[in-house]
């Protein structure tokens, strides 16, 4: 059935330094989605992103849609500790199926 | 707006007890979600409905039933509790029938606890 694997599962960094997670599904999505997720909290949604190739920013983040719509990633460039939490991949084919999730630490 | 709320909060239950988890949203969303989240296995879709009178089975629906009477409400039944159904629950909704890609709100989670 459909997968959506997230790697690293944990990754923890010093303030500033930057990091990324990366999202590979087994099938062709039509979208996918990011969300993140406050310890304790619930998830709530960052972006989402159609196109084959396509690369959105905000402020920091930098989300890219890969060539054959089966890869994404999510890039922070120069972490805050305001990044900490869980970021998690959504795919979309038939339904959302969401990655597992990579949990980033921020060291101050 | 509440957005999307869930109620209880928190819950325990015994081996083979049936309870209800109760989710609402007021952004006339037609689009409504379950999902369990548990350690290292990120988001796993239970059921959801695209609109009143219309659900439909995820990737994780044995053991749970869901209806949708109205816009507004889509409650989880767990029929006989089970220790595996340990989890935090998430309700989420989202615009448009034909828009299920759209962006999905999420409410505060329940975090069931089955002995």
């Amino acid at each position: 059935g459909q997968q959506v694997m997230q790697i690293p599962q944990y990754q923890h960094v010093q303030e500033g330094e930057d990091f990324t997670t990366y999202c590979n599904s087994s099938t062709t999505l039509s979208n996918i989605q990011w969300y993140k997720q406050r310890p304790g909290g619930h998830p709530v949604f960052l972006i989402q992103l159609v196109k084959s190739g396509e690369v959105k920013k905000q402020k920091r983040l930098t989300f890219q849609f890969g060539e054959a719509k089966k890869n994404s990633s999510l890039h922070i460039t120069a972490t805050q500790t305001t990044d900490v939490g869980t970021y998690f991949c959504a795919g979309i084919s038939n339904q959302f199926y969401f990655g597992t999730g990579t949990s980033l630490t921020v060291i101050p | 707006n509440a957005g999307v709320t869930q109620t209880p909060k928190f819950q325990v239950l015994k081996t083979g007890q049936s309870m209800t988890l109760q989710c609402a949203q007021d952004m006339n969303h037609e689009y409504m979600s379950w999902y369990r989240q548990d350690p290292g296995m990120g988001l796993r879709l239970i059921h959801y409905s695209v609109g009143a009178g219309i659900t439909d089975q995820g990737e994780v629906p044995n053991g749970y039933n869901v209806s949708r009477s109205t816009t507004e409400d889509f409650p989880l039944r767990l029929l006989s509790a089970a220790p595996s159904q340990t989890s935090v629950y998430f309700c989420a909704s989202g615009r448009g029938v034909k828009r299920r890609t759209d962006t999905q709100y999420f409410g505060p989670g329940t975090r069931l606890t089955v002995l």
